[in-house]
């Protein structure tokens, strides 16, 4: 089936530090989500996509839908130990009701 | 409270001893669906529900059933579990599937089957 790549799958970084994480994938998406995994706990969506170059804001969190319709890219800036968690794009294909999620991108942060 | 409800949280059990998780929502969705969490494979779908009485298959159904005979419930039915079906299970709910519809997810069940 489709695929998506996530880069990186972990990383480690120092409180107050910006991250930027990306989704790409050899097949077109007409929508990109972003969701979090906190700890423990189910995937909540932060920010959804639905036009190429598209560019969409949640506080500290930024995303942009790829020109090209194969990737998608999110920002987080000034980040917070509570931002801890796992980071998965995802794009509904089809009819929309098959969901294809990346790896996840594993976040730390060190305070 | 809007939300998914998941039993068991964790469940250990034998190969071949058949087994149900159980997913309730309470937020009047008609789309339901059951993910798989592995380490390095993210999350991949097993089988979802348009509607009562309407299940499809996802991208991993072998192994697995489904039931959805009414709105607000959607188990996920492990006839003969096996190893290889240990793992960390989500079910989500949405509106209506579509994509303007967010996915809202229960906090999973941990099963593993020796």
């Amino acid at each position: 089936g489709q695929q998506l790549n996530q880069s990186p799958q972990s990383m480690f970084i120092q409180e107050g530090e910006d991250v930027s994480m990306n989704c790409t994938s050899s097949s077109i998406f007409n929508t990109w989500l972003w969701y979090k995994q906190d700890p423990g706990e189910g995937p909540v969506l932060l920010i959804a996509l639905y036009k190429a170059g598209e560019l969409t804001s949640n506080g500290r969190l930024t995303a942009q839908f790829g020109i090209t319709r194969k990737d998608s890219f999110l920002n987080i800036s000034a980040s917070i130990p509570s931002d801890v968690g796992i980071y998965f794009c995802a794009g509904p294909r089809g009819g929309y009701q098959k969901v294809t999620f990346g790896i996840g991108t594993k976040l730390q942060v060190i305070p | 409270e809007a939300q998914v409800t998941q039993n068991p949280r964790y469940l250990i059990t034998v190969t071949g001893k058949k087994l149900t998780v159980t997913c309730s929502q309470n937020m009047n969705h008609e789309y339901m669906s059951w993910y798989r969490q592995d380490p390095g494979l993210g999350l991949r779908q097993i089988y979802y529900s348009m509607n009562v009485e309407v299940t499809d298959k996802g991208d991993v159904p072998e192994g697995y059933k489904v039931s959805r005979k009414e709105k607000r419930n959607f188990p996920l039915i492990l006839e003969s579990p096996s190893p290889n079906q240990t793992s960390l299970y989500f079910c989500a709910s949405s509106m209506t599937g579509g994509p303007g519809s967010p996915l809202h997810f229960g906090n999973g069940t941990r099963l593993t089957v020796t």
